[in-house]
């Protein structure tokens, strides 16, 4: 079955710093990706998304995400936080003949001042 | 920008009593979903729709849950004798065309069953 798993419940880091949220998929061809950002009593909000073409692809936000292939790694990457970006972040994938995400279980990250 | 919205924000109810989960998708949107979240697990798929049928749905939507588009512009999702384990956040997204679109999601209604 397809999955899609974030290591990562919870991330600190401070603000300025750089930051890096791992998202893995399984399946057994490309599937569409995507990182969405919860903010608390907000809905999901779309940061980027990939399906085809470049592998590095430019997000919201300052926010850019890159597609492996090899490592079915879709990790979400921002050279510099902002107190703001403190959120929960979902990575997401459809895959072919669904129309339904798959979700992982969400990264909660928190940024010092 | 259009957004999705959703009413109400908090819901609670209780076990046995139905419940009316209401959503208003982005206008010229085609394609219509709820998924929920249990607190502290992932976000999960429950039904998508399109040209006033369910298109997909997953095991957890069985018989006790419906979905309607009773006019033009809301989406609901029905629980016909909530349990317990329904407490959840519901979310609505919609999406312009098929599986390949971008979901846009609501805020999410918080459902509590007591």
């Amino acid at each position: 079955a397809q999955s899609v798993t974030q290591p990562d419940i919870h991330i600190t880091v401070s603000e300025g710093a750089s930051l890096e949220l791992r998202c893995n998929y399984s399946y057994g061809a490309t599937p569409y990706l995507f990182w969405y950002v919860q903010s608390p009593g907000q809905g999901l909000q779309l940061l980027l998304k990939y399906f085809s073409g470049d592998t590095l692809v430019q997000g919201i936000k300052g926010f850019e995400a890159e597609f492996k292939r090899s490592q079915s790694s879709f990790n979400l990457r921002k050279p510099s936080v902002h107190w703001s970006d403190a959120a929960e972040y979902f990575c997401a994938v459809i895959t072919s003949g669904t129309y339904k995400y798959i979700f992982g279980t969400g990264t909660r990250l928190k940024v010092l001042a | 920008e259009p957004e999705v919205t959703q009413t109400p924000s908090h819901q609670v109810t209780q076990m046995g009593q139905e419940v009316i989960l209401r959503c208003v998708p982005i206008s010229n949107h085609l394609y219509f979903y709820w998924y929920r979240q249990i607190l502290g697990q992932k976000v999960e798929f429950l039904v998508s729709f399109y040209n006033n049928e369910i298109s997909e749905k997953s095991e957890i939507f069985d018989d006790q849950f419906s979905v309607e588009r009773p006019d033009g512009s809301n989406f609901t999702l029905k629980i016909r004798s909530t349990k317990l384990e329904d407490s959840a956040m519901y979310f609505c997204a919609s999406s312009d065309r098929a599986r390949t679109d971008t979901q846009y999601f609501g805020p999410g209604t918080r459902l509590t069953v007591l």
